[in-house]
């Protein structure tokens, strides 16, 4: 069965600082994994995905994750954080293989970026 | 586009009541997904359909709940009777299949209250 586990609650930057939101998944063959945010009162939104090719995927608003097999995990960063990042960030695993398109969400890290 | 619709934005109803959430999705998405979000539980997949037909209801919490699409343009889930742990944000998402890497896009959400 596929997983994916956020292991942060709360993640806490300066603006300007680096940052790094944590995610590791579980599936049986090769994942598709995602990246969402959430502001708040709002839906998520797509951020980058992982499907196949460079492990280094970039994508909206200068994030990036990197996707690592065998440690299983596949990490947001961004160089310099902004205090607009912060909100609530999901990590998402699809297995494409047993779990057609149902994608599952990890319980989210909520980011703090403090000015 | 608009993107995914949905309404009420916001309901509040008093135990027993029926409750329906509606959901217009992104013209030409042949994926609909109904999420439920909760503090305690995260973001839960209750059910998607593919072109209209239900493909994965394992999410639906139990018979109270059902989903219907009875065309490409709306959806609904519906509760009968509700419980006040019901209470909840409830998400719609749609999206176009691509292979099986495909973003999904969410609406706003319906918050529900049960008193």
């Amino acid at each position: 069965a596929q997983s994916v586990a956020q292991p942060e609650d709360q993640v806490n930057v300066a603006e300007g600082n680096p940052l790094t939101v944590k995610c590791t998944y579980s599936v049986s063959g090769n994942p598709y994994l995602f990246w969402y945010v959430q502001y708040p009162n709002r839906g998520l939104q797509f951020l980058l995905k992982y499907i196949t090719g460079d492990n280094l995927v970039k994508g909206s608003y200068g994030f990036e994750a990197e996707f690592n097999k065998s440690q299983t995990s596949f990490h947001l960063k961004k160089p310099s954080a902004l205090v607009s990042d912060s909100a609530l960030y999901f990590c998402a695993v699809r297995d494409p293989i047993t779990g057609g398109f149902k994608t599952i969400f990890g319980a989210g890290t909520r980011l703090f970026v403090k000015a | 586009d608009a993107g995914v619709i949905q309404s009420p934005r916001h309901e509040v109803t008093e135990m027993g009541q029926e409750v329906t959430l509606r959901c217009k999705p992104i013209s030409g998405h042949d994926y609909l997904f109904w999420y439920r979000q909760t503090m305690m539980r995260g973001l839960e997949l209750l059910i998607y359909f593919n072109n209209n037909v239900p493909i994965d209801d394992s999410g639906m919490p139990e018979d109270r709940f059902s989903a219907k699409m009875p065309n490409a343009s709306f959806s609904t889930l519906k509760i009968q009777p509700s419980e006040p742990r019901d209470s909840a944000v409830y998400f719609c998402a749609s999206s176009l299949s691509r292979g099986r890497g495909d973003t999904q896009y969410f609406g706003p959400g319906t918050r529900l209250t049960v008193l």
